[in-house]
């Protein structure tokens, strides 16, 4: 079967750094993805990683090792408006899009 | 530029009635996508189109049915609801099946609760 295991929760500090893991297991991988979505609403897109090392956008950054089926998604300078879920999701080789339950991060000031 | 709307924005049903969500976007994406999301499940994919006329079973169809008669308008139907299929129902889109870094767009939910 296909799996996409994130922690439920994390909490850190308005300022702090947070590292969200994902690790995956899933027919075929083509391309993994991060998405944020904020209570209530619609998951938006932050980054994507098809090929092995660190993609950086601004305060987001992610990784991808493909051998050990492993991304994390790195937050920097943390605001409160960073309270969100942070999905996790890897293109299967039927190129559909298989999720992660999401983690939900708590921002305390 | 709306993006993706869905409409309604929440409903209520008893057993057994009927229901259509409406989804549509006015990016002329040729693909379209149902899921649902329920706590502590990551979203499922229910079913999906790739193009006007067609569509297809995603990971969890049974219990419903789709519709894509025109390119921007994606329906999704219950005809027999039932207190499982209480959950929150996004719709996506994106320009094909996703290539590279082509990302899927959401529409805002709708907040489905089955009594």
């Amino acid at each position: 079967g296909q799996n996409i295991d994130q922690p439920t929760e994390m909490t850190a500090t308005e300022g702090a750094i947070v590292q969200i893991n994902c690790t995956y297991q899933t027919s075929g991988f083509n391309g993994l993805f991060w998405y944020q979505q904020h209570a209530g609403e619609a998951p938006t897109f932050l980054s994507y990683n098809v090929l092995d090392g660190l993609e950086e956008k601004g305060r987001f950054s992610s990784f991808l090792s493909r051998s050990k089926g492993y991304s994390y998604l790195l937050l920097k300078e943390l605001q409160m408006k960073d309270s969100a879920s942070y999905l996790c999701a890897v293109r299967d080789s039927n190129y559909q899009l298989i999720w992660g339950a999401g983690t939900k991060l708590i921002i305390k000031p | 530029n709306a993006g993706v709307t869905q409409t309604p924005k929440f409903r209520v049903l008893k057993t057994g009635q009927s229901m259509t969500l409406l989804c549509a976007q006015d990016m002329n994406h040729e693909y379209m996508y149902w899921y649902r999301q329920d706590p502590g499940m990551g979203l499922r994919l229910i079913h999906y189109s790739v193009g006007e006329g067609t569509t297809a079973k995603g990971e969890v169809p049974d219990g419903y049915n789709v519709s894509r008669l025109k390119k921007q308008n994606f329906l999704l139907g219950l005809e027999s609801a039932a207190p499982s299929q209480t959950s929150v129902y996004f719709c996506a889109s994106s320009p094909s099946g996703g290539s590279g870094s082509e990302t899927q767009y959401f529409g805002p939910g709708t907040r489905l609760l089955v009594l």
